[in-house]
């Protein structure tokens, strides 16, 4: 079975700073997804940024990078320019692509982020 | 466009009741799966639902069950509640059975 784990229950950010969130996971399958959400207070769960196991190119979305090592099974957040709007929950989150899979996520623990002014 | 609408907002039941969860998908999407958020953890697979018919379960009881409507939408029933069950419950849903899930806001249940 595949297991996700986020060793930073929290992490703290100067504003304009950047900060790298790390996520490892456990998995034998060849090909897969990795996700990071963001879930702010409100609660609401919003796609951060996805790679594809298949894919060498680190994925970018903006501010918002990973350092994808599929070797080490490790998929990291870098976050540049931190905003006070960044300061949330983040969960790094894996997916199989096999045939006949579900879009079943699983999750880490999550990381509280605090973005100080 | 509507996102994914969830109801109700917040619910406190006892041991032992019964509750129904309600998810509305995103328009056009056809697959919904429903997720347990215990507090301080991630969020754990319950069920997804494709064109109406059970495409996955998680590790959960026989209590929790679910549906899913002709037009998509999605329950979630939960029979004889623990206090164990006390949870932020999140649905999603994607446009097919393998793509991105779009996440409502939850349903915050608060078992006495």
């Amino acid at each position: 079975a595949q297991t996700v784990t986020q060793s930073q229950p929290e992490m703290s950010v100067q504003e304009a700073e950047t900060v790298t969130l790390s996520c490892t996971y456990d998995t034998s399958e060849s090909d897969y997804y990795l996700f990071w959400y963001k879930q702010p207070p409100s609660r609401q769960m919003i796609l951060v940024i996805r790679q594809e196991a298949y894919k060498q190119q680190n994925a970018t979305e903006n501010r918002f990078s990973v350092n994808f090592q599929k070797a080490a099974k490790s998929f990291s957040l870098k976050i540049s320019d931190s905003q006070l709007g960044d300061a949330a929950m983040y969960f790094c989150a894996y997916r199989s692509t096999y045939g006949g899979a579900t879009n079943k996520l699983i999750f880490g623990t999550g990381t509280l982020l605090a973005v100080q002014p | 466009d509507a996102g994914v609408t969830q109801s109700p907002t917040h619910l406190i039941k006892t041991r032992g009741q019964h509750v129904t969860l309600r998810c509305s998908p995103i328009s056009g999407h056809k697959s919904v799966s429903w997720y347990q958020q215990v507090l301080g953890q991630g969020p754990q697979f319950i069920f997804q639902y494709y064109e109406k018919e059970e495409r996955g379960r998680g590790n959960f009881p026989d209590r929790f069950s679910a549906r899913q409507f002709p037009n998509y939408s999605s329950e979630l029933n939960v029979n004889a509640l623990l206090l164990g069950d006390s949870a932020l419950y999140l649905c999603a849903s994607s446009l097919g059975r393998n793509n991105e899930q779009f996440f409502g806001p939850g349903t915050r249940l608060t078992v006495l």
